[in-house]
Parts: structure tokens; C-alpha cells; sequence
């Protein structure tokens, strides 16, 4: 299984900031990199799928790099509606796998 | 605009079994595949099964397989998870979700549904 680890678990950061997300895959999976946001007992949302392209409608604050086994997410100027859970998840291969997450908080 | 309602949880015994509904909307469900993805309270994304679009092509999570059986009903728009010899460690938020293809490999959910909550307790 290609396991997906995500750093930092947590990070409090303030509305503006720059704030950067990385996801580490234990193989190569190519661009086959998703990234999600989810906010306390919501379903998850699609940001990015590819790698770097944006779903259709989310905002271009958002933007997603990376080949291979690592990849970013990285939010230019994070508003207080972006303050929720991150995922990635790999889907070069069975079984899907996700990283573990990563709380961004209000510093 | 598209939308999935999951349906069919609730409270099972160990041992016990439940089938989870997930009806679609504003989309040809029929063209796409469709996945279920869990998360435990308080834990991460898990992913549980994929389908194909036909139904043909099914794939699971080593820790669902042969307990769990994914199906869907493209005359009725629906997914189903029918899930036996539950177990504790299966209590979880269940999501469905749209794929972006056909396949049900290389899956990555589009748009999810809202959950239902199965618990698994005596």
C-alpha cells in the first residue's frame, strides 16, 4: 500500500498569511494527487485533482504542485472560510489512500 | 446540480448487518464511477470500495473485503453498500462519492454527500 504522510498534522496561522501544506508518498504516484478541505461536520470538498488543477469553482488562492512523491498545497492569502481539515490522497493505485490530515487553525 | 443523499444507517450489533443507500441527482449516474470513503469520529479518510460505472468492476479495502459488497442501480440513480459481519472498529461517517470517469480505478471523489453515521455497538 503507498502510504501518505502529511506535515504539519496542525499550524494556526492568521487571515493573509501564506500558508504552505506537504504531502509525502512513500512511492512514486506520478501527478495522481488529490487534495480535499474539510470543515467540522461537513463532507469533504474537492480542491485539486492532478495535482496542480483547480476544481471547477474553487478559488485561485488555492494552488497545488508536485510530482513523483511530493507534492504542496498552498493557500496565497488565507481567508476565514479556509479554516478547516486538508487532505491529500493518492489515486495511482489500490487501495486509495489519504494523508492524515492537517488542521489549519486562527492564530 | 449534482447531489448525493446517503441513507441506511443508523445503530447495529457486532456481527450485525446494515445496507447503505446513496441516491444521486443532477448528473447521468449511469457515466460514472462511484466510491465510499469512511471516517471514523474524530479520525481521518478511509477509503472502503469503488464501482464502475457499468457495475462491472468492483474494488475493495482489504478491511472490508468479503464482508462488505458494493452495488448500484443505474435505473434508480442509487449506490448501495451492503455491509455484514459488521464490527466495532466499522463505526464511522459514511460518504459516498462522484468519481471524475468510468473506472473505478484512479478515483478521486469530485462531489461527496453528506454522510450517514453507522455505530457499531452492543
Amino acid at each position: 500500500d503507498i502510504q501518505m504522510t502529511q506535515s504539519p498534522s496542525s499550524l494556526s496561522a492568521s487571515v493573509g498569511d501564506r500558508v504552505t501544506i506537504t504531502c509525502r508518498a512513500s512511492q512514486d504516484i506520478s501527478n495522481y494527487l488529490a487534495w480535499f478541505q474539510q470543515k467540522p461536520g461537513k463532507a469533504p470538498k474537492s480542491l485539486i485533482y492532478g495535482a496542480s488543477t483547480l476544481q471547477s469553482g474553487v478559488p485561485s488562492r488555492f494552488s497545488g504542485s508536485g510530482s513523483g512523491t511530493d507534492f504542496t498545497l498552498t493557500i496565497s492569502s488565507l481567508q476565514p472560510e479556509d479554516f478547516a481539515t486538508y487532505y491529500c490522497q493518492q489515486y495511482n493505485s489500490s487501495p486509495l489512500t489519504f494523508g492524515g490530515g492537517t488542521k489549519v487553525e486562527i492564530e | 446540480e449534482v447531489h448525493l443523499l446517503e441513507s441506511g444507517g443508523g445503530l447495529a450489533q457486532p456481527g450485525g448487518s446494515l445496507r447503505l443507500s446513496c441516491a444521486a441527482s443532477g448528473f447521468t449516474f449511469s457515466s460514472y464511477a462511484m466510491s465510499w470513503v469512511r471516517q471514523a469520529p474524530g479520525k481521518g479518510l478511509e477509503w472502503v470500495s469503488s464501482i464502475s460505472s457499468s457495475g462491472a468492476t468492483t474494488d475493495y479495502a482489504d478491511s472490508v473485503q468479503g464482508r462488505f459488497a458494493m452495488s448500484r442501480d443505474n435505473s434508480k440513480n442509487t449506490l448501495y453498500l451492503q455491509m455484514n459481519n459488521l464490527r466495532a472498529d466499522d463505526t464511522a461517517v459514511y460518504y459516498c462519492a462522484k468519481g471524475a470517469s468510468s473506472s473505478a480505478y484512479y478515483f478521486y471523489g469530485t462531489v461527496w454527500g453528506q454522510g450517514t453515521l453507522v455505530t457499531v455497538s452492543s
